[in-house]
């Protein structure tokens, strides 16, 4: 089965916080791409991050910072010190080649994060 | 360079009638999707375009057509509305060779559309 499960529905923090949103994900392929995008109250969906199943490599950028975990098929992303702006609903996805040779993307239910002031 | 672009951005529709979603993009990308995003369900693949002439099923094509004569465009028919079509339609668009990540072949990243409201009574 190829599913990605964000079982946090809805996370509330004060501002200034660290919050982790979690990402699980089920594939059997060894070639698979993960990815972070955020959806603002405006609605668009913004491209956070990509990592490919060879690089276990944590990354950080800013406040942010991404745990790649292939022995429990997680990805998790962590706000430092989150922001009012902070506040949206954050999706992961799985990429995985189709049978038709395409990538075909599977994505969460998402995570909505409300940073109170 | 506008990205990705979706046209209308809200339209009600009375159950039966037809429309046609507009995506286009100007990055020269390959490939280009249609998702629907429903409360609760993140975002499901309707249909997607690997090519210019080329379309493909996804997830939940039915009621659903596209169309890909350009290779910058991508349309979304809808023949007959229901209401259970009501939801929130992304445009996506996406490279074959997605450079900006040191050249790694084979996978893309997804750009999104500001995405399409509908509404069908």
């Amino acid at each position: 089965a190829q599913k990605v499960t964000q079982a946090q529905t809805e996370i509330s923090v004060v501002e200034k916080e660290d919050v982790t949103l979690d990402c699980v994900y089920e594939t059997r392929d060894t070639t698979y791409y993960l990815f972070w995008y955020k959806q603002p109250p405006s609605g668009e969906l913004v491209f956070l991050i990509r990592r490919n199943s060879f690089d276990e490599q944590n990354e950080i950028s800013g406040r942010y910072s991404w745990n790649f975990q292939k022995s429990t098929s997680s990805f998790n992303f962590t706000i430092t010190a989150s922001q009012v702006v902070d506040s949206a609903v954050y999706f992961c996805a799985l990429s995985l080649v189709g049978t038709s040779g395409t990538y075909k993307y599977i994505f969460g239910t998402g995570t909505r994060l409300k940073v109170l002031a | 360079n506008a990205g990705v672009t979706q046209t209308p951005k809200f339209r009600v529709l009375k159950t039966g009638q037809s429309m046609t979603l507009l995506c286009a993009q100007d990055m020269n990308h390959e490939y280009m999707y249609w998702y629907r995003q429903d409360p609760g369900m993140g975002l499901r693949l309707i249909h997607y375009s690997v090519g210019e002439g080329t379309t493909a099923k996804g997830e939940v094509p039915d009621g659903y057509n596209v169309s890909r004569l350009k290779k910058q465009n991508f349309l979304l028919g809808l023949e007959s509305a229901a209401p259970s079509q009501t939801s929130v339609y992304f445009c996506a668009s996406s490279s074959i060779r997605d450079e900006a990540y040191h050249g790694t072949s084979g996978a893309e990243t997804q750009y999104f559309g500001p995405g399409t409201r509908l509404l069908v009574l």
